[in-house]
C-alpha cells in the first residue's frame, strides 16, 4: 500500500499570504496520478486538482499543483477566507489500494 | 448539474447488516465509473470501493474484502454498497463519488450518509 504523508499538520496563515502544502508517498508514482481534494466542517470533499496539476473545473487560477514521483505540492497563491479548510492528497493509479493522506488543516493566523 | 444523494444509513447493532444507496442524476451514470469513500468521526478520507461504468469489474480494499460489495443499477440510476457484519469501528460518513471521466480522480461527492454501530 502506498502511504501518503502529508505537511504540515497544521498551517497558519493571514488572508493575502502564500500556501505551500506538501505530500510525500512511500514509493514513486509511476505516472501522475495525484490529486488534491479540500474539505470544510460538514461538507463533503471537492476535487481541487487531479493529474498533480490539473485544476478541476470552477477551481480557482490561485490553486497549483506540481510535482512528480514522491513529492508533491499543493500551493494557493494567495489565500482568501473561503480556503481554511482541510486538504487532503490523494493518488489513485499507481496500485491499489487508492490512498489518502492524513491531511493538513490551513488555519486563520 | 451533477448530483449524488445517499441514503440508507442509521443505527445498527453490532453484527448486522446495512445496504447504502447513492441516487445519481445530472450526468450520464451509465459511462461513468464510481466509488465508496467512508470518514470516522474526527478522522481523514478512507476509500473503500470502486466500480467499472458497466459493474463488469468491482475492486476492494483487502480489509473490506468479503464483508463489503459494491455493486450498481444503471437502470436506476444508482450505485450500492452492501455491508455485512457491522462493526463499532464502521461508524462513519460514508460518500459515494464519481469518477472523473479523463482520470481516475472524484470529481463530485455526495452529501455524505452517517452509519453508527451501536449496541
Amino acid at each position: 500500500e502506498i502511504v501518503l504523508t502529508q505537511s504540515p499538520g497544521t498551517l497558519s496563515l493571514s488572508p493575502g499570504e502564500r500556501g505551500t502544502l506538501s505530500c510525500r508517498a512511500s514509493q514513486s508514482l509511476s505516472s501522475t496520478f495525484l490529486a488534491w481534494y479540500q474539505q470544510k466542517p460538514g461538507q463533503a470533499p471537492r476535487l481541487l486538482i487531479y493529474a498533480a496539476s490539473r485544476r478541476a473545473t470552477g477551481i480557482p487560477d490561485r490553486f497549483s499543483g506540481s510535482g512528480s514521483g514522491t513529492d508533491f505540492t499543493l500551493t494557493i497563491s494567495r489565500v482568501e477566507p473561503e480556503d481554511f479548510a482541510v486538504y487532503y492528497c490523494q493518488q489513485y493509479g499507481s496500485s491499489l489500494p487508492i490512498t489518502f493522506g492524513q491531511g493538513t488543516r490551513l488555519e486563520i493566523k | 448539474q451533477v448530483q449524488l444523494v445517499e441514503s440508507g444509513g442509521g443505527v445498527v447493532q453490532p453484527g448486522r447488516s446495512l445496504r447504502l444507496s447513492c441516487a445519481a442524476s445530472g450526468f450520464n451514470f451509465t459511462i461513468y465509473g464510481m466509488y465508496w469513500v467512508r470518514q470516522a468521526p474526527g478522522k481523514g478520507l478512507e476509500w473503500l470501493a470502486g466500480i467499472l461504468f458497466d459493474g463488469t469489474y468491482k475492486y476492494y480494499r483487502d480489509s473490506m474484502k468479503g464483508r463489503f460489495t459494491i455493486s450498481r443499477d444503471n437502470s436506476k440510476n444508482t450505485l450500492y454498497l452492501q455491508i455485512n457484519s457491522l462493526g463499532v469501528e464502521d461508524t462513519a460518513v460514508y460518500y459515494c463519488a464519481k469518477r472523473l471521466d479523463s482520470d481516475y480522480a472524484m470529481d463530485a461527492w455526495g452529501q455524505g450518509t452517517t452509519v453508527t454501530v451501536s449496541s
